[in-house]
């Protein structure tokens, strides 16, 4: 069956340290692959999209992510992470077949220690 | 940045009511949808909408889910019967193309109401 993972339900880092959040996905065909934020009490806002063509991407907030087909993942990551990048992370999956329909995987929070 | 707006942003409401949530998306997006998160689960896509119709929805988008763009701003979610299970974050979102269009498109979505059936 068709489906996004990601493994991390919850993942805590120090500020200034490295992010990195994890998502695979199962398709037969490549995805359109993409990462939203929600920040308490907002909405999705989206940090970053990868439809075709350089498989690293660059986001906004300082986010980038690689999308690597032999291992069907699509890794967001941060050199260095604020305070304010604490929040619920999601990774999203639509498919030229199915229009604008995403399937999203269930999401990271993410935790910044001071 | 134009924005997608949601109102309420909470509505409680008990079981057996009708609720209508309403969104207002980008002015000048076609392509509309209302997806939803119950407490602890995953998003999950109810309905798409485009040119005065549905053009895809979900299992979950049952007789008891209608959609309207009543105007030419407002796009609503109504809910007739609500249930329990009902309860979750519903969220509109809009774009201006479809994904495989030449503009390839992401979804711009709102804050969300959040639902709660007593």
């Amino acid at each position: 069956a068709q489906s996004v993972t990601q493994p991390d339900i919850h993942i805590t880092v120090s500020e200034g340290a490295s992010l990195e959040l994890r998502c695979n996905y199962s398709y037969g065909a490549t995805p359109y692959l993409f990462w939203y934020v929600q920040s308490p009490g907002q909405g999705l806002q989206l940090l970053l999209k990868y439809f075709s063509g350089d498989t690293l991407v660059q986001g906004i907030k300082g986010f980038e992510a690689e999308f690597k087909r032999s291992q069907s993942s699509f890794n967001l990551r941060k050199p260095s992470v604020h305070w304010s990048d604490a929040a619920e992370y999601f990774c999203a999956v639509g498919l030229k077949a199915a229009g604008n329909k995403l399937t999203f995987g269930g999401g990271t929070r993410v935790l910044v220690k001071p | 940045e134009p924005e997608v707006t949601q109102t309420p942003s909470h509505q409680v409401t008990q079981m057996g009511q009708e609720v209508i949530l309403r969104c207002v998306p980008i002015s000048n997006h076609l392509y509309f949808y209302w997806y939803r998160q119950i407490l602890g689960q995953k998003v999950e896509f109810l309905v798409s909408f485009y040119n005065n119709e549905i053009s895809e929805k979900s299992e979950i988008f049952d007789d008891q889910f209608s959609v309207e763009r009543p105007d030419g701003s407002n796009f609503t979610l109504k809910i007739r019967s609500t249930k329990l299970e009902d309860s979750a974050m519903y969220f509109c979102a809009s774009s201006p193309l479809l994904l495989q269009g030449a503009g390839r498109s992401p979804l711009h979505f709102g804050n969300g109401t959040r639902l709660t059936v007593t």
